[in-house]
């Protein structure tokens, strides 16, 4: 049975700063992806990791993918309040998409 | 385009009641999934369906049925609902597995 978890499941983080979110999964996939969800809306699709060793940025947010170690990073540069937000990662297991926990984002000024 | 639209937005019920879910998405995705969302948790997957008349259980599909009758809609249906269904209900789309899902607004379920 696949599993997905995240560390931290929250991070409170100063604005300007870096820092990694980890996800390890726990069965083999060359498939994942990070979703950002706001406080009461719906999962907005942030990247898609299709293959070991790959490499998404889009501002201040890169992911990438291990699929050796099983594991996915995000990483936020110069963290600002925008940022705030629950991000997911997501493995995809036979047509199924399984999420992890989620990290609870803070930036603060 | 209006993506992935769920109805209701917001329902209540009482404990034994029954009720069903509409997803529909006019994008002509093959996949469609709904999930549960819970306070603290990420989403866990009940259902999905690779193509029009086809359905799959997921993660937590006791206690639901679902049915893809068209390829644009997908319901979820509470036979007899329990206060652990109390939930937020998302659905989701994808044009192949390859693909990030486009999900839906949600629906806010309380079941007393």
């Amino acid at each position: 049975e696949l599993k997905v978890e995240q560390n931290p499941l929250f991070l409170s983080m100063q604005e300007g700063k870096n820092y990694t979110i980890y996800c390890n999964y726990s069965t083999t996939s060359d498939r994942l992806y990070w979703y950002r969800q706001d406080p009461g809306k719906s999962l907005e699709s942030l990247f898609v990791l299709l293959s070991n060793g790959a490499v998404k940025q889009e501002g201040r947010l890169m992911a990438s993918l291990d699929t050796k170690a099983r594991l996915s990073t995000l990483h936020i540069t110069a963290a600002v309040h925008d940022l705030s937000a629950t991000y997911f990662c997501a493995v995809d297991n036979t047509d199924k998409l399984i999420f992890g926990t989620g990290t609870r984002l803070q930036v603060f000024p | 385009n209006a993506g992935v639209t769920q109805t209701p937005k917001f329902r209540v019920l009482k404990t034994g009641q029954s009720m069903t879910l509409l997803c529909a998405q006019d994008m002509n995705h093959e996949y469609m999934y709904w999930y549960r969302q819970d306070p603290g948790m990420g989403l866990r997957l009940i259902h999905y369906s690779v193509g029009e008349g086809t359905t799959a259980k997921g993660e937590v599909p006791d206690g639901y049925n679902v049915s893809r009758l068209k390829k644009q809609n997908f319901l979820l249906g509470l036979e007899s609902a329990a206060p652990s269904q109390t939930s937020v209900y998302f659905c989701a789309s994808s044009y192949s597995i390859l693909q990030g899902r486009y999900f839906g607004p949600g629906t806010r379920l309380t079941v007393l």
